[in-house]
């Protein structure tokens, strides 16, 4: 079975903070993906990353910023925390095919951040 | 990628089939249905997918129109555990499939389908 993990389930963090979430996934997958979910809005893509030192940015990307140094692992940073970031984040990685196709995300857990 | 609609939520009993409905009128010749579902406080999860034809996992069937302009997800059987919100999502798959998708998922409002004893 695919397996996502993310660093933290809960996280309490102080506003100006700098506050690392952590995802990592054991099946090998070129396509890692970092989500932010708040309720009425859906999911909304923060980045994503293709390959290991590559990353793009998704729809909400302003105040965040990723590293992928190895590619199991793929890290969401908040350079400075602010109030607004309060929410669910949630990391999904999948693999490409054959034809470059991109196939189905596998998520994790989640992690709850609250910033006061 | 193409809207979907669907109903903001639905009951089942236990044990029924569960048919969860999506339509998708503007969906175009390389995208795909794709059915996810995410349970409270967990992260989506992948149910199945299809293009035309219907297709079967052990989690549930798609169905699929023949004109592809709706889908039903079926849950065979449904059980307590299934009570959750189910997202219907098209998208091309981009690469060779065709299209531009870099893989990023549009989640809608999704069914939350209520299972009941």
């Amino acid at each position: 079975d695919v397996k996502v993990t993310q660093s933290s389930r809960y996280l309490v963090k102080r506003t100006g903070e700098k506050v690392f979430l952590e995802c990592v996934q054991d099946m090998d997958h070129e396509n890692m993906f970092w989500y932010r979910q708040d309720p009425g809005l859906g999911l909304r893509l923060i980045y994503f990353s293709y390959d290991v030192k590559m990353k793009e940015k998704g729809d909400i990307p302003e105040g965040y910023s990723v590293s992928r140094e190895k590619k199991e692992r793929f890290s969401l940073i908040l350079e400075s925390a602010s109030t607004n970031q309060t929410s669910m984040y949630l990391c999904a990685s999948s693999f490409v095919g054959m034809d470059r196709g991109q196939y189905e995300q596998y998520f994790g857990p989640g992690t709850r951040l609250t910033v006061t | 990628d193409a809207k979907t609609t669907q109903p903001t939520s639905m009951d089942c009993a236990e044990g029924r089939a569960a048919n969860l409905p999506c339509n998708h009128s503007t969906i175009s010749g390389n995208e795909y249905v794709y059915w996810y579902r995410q349970i409270h406080s967990q992260g989506p999860q992948y149910i199945i997918h299809g293009l035309k034809n219907n297709e079967t996992n052990e989690m549930a069937s798609l169905i699929i129109t023949e004109d592809r302009k709706s889908s039903t997800l079926i849950l065979p059987h449904a059980t307590l555990r299934d009570t959750a919100v189910y997202y219907c999502i098209v998208r091309d798959k981009g690469g060779d499939a065709g299209g531009t998708s870099y893989g990023k998922l549009t989640f809608g409002q999704g069914t939350i389908l209520t299972v009941h004893p």
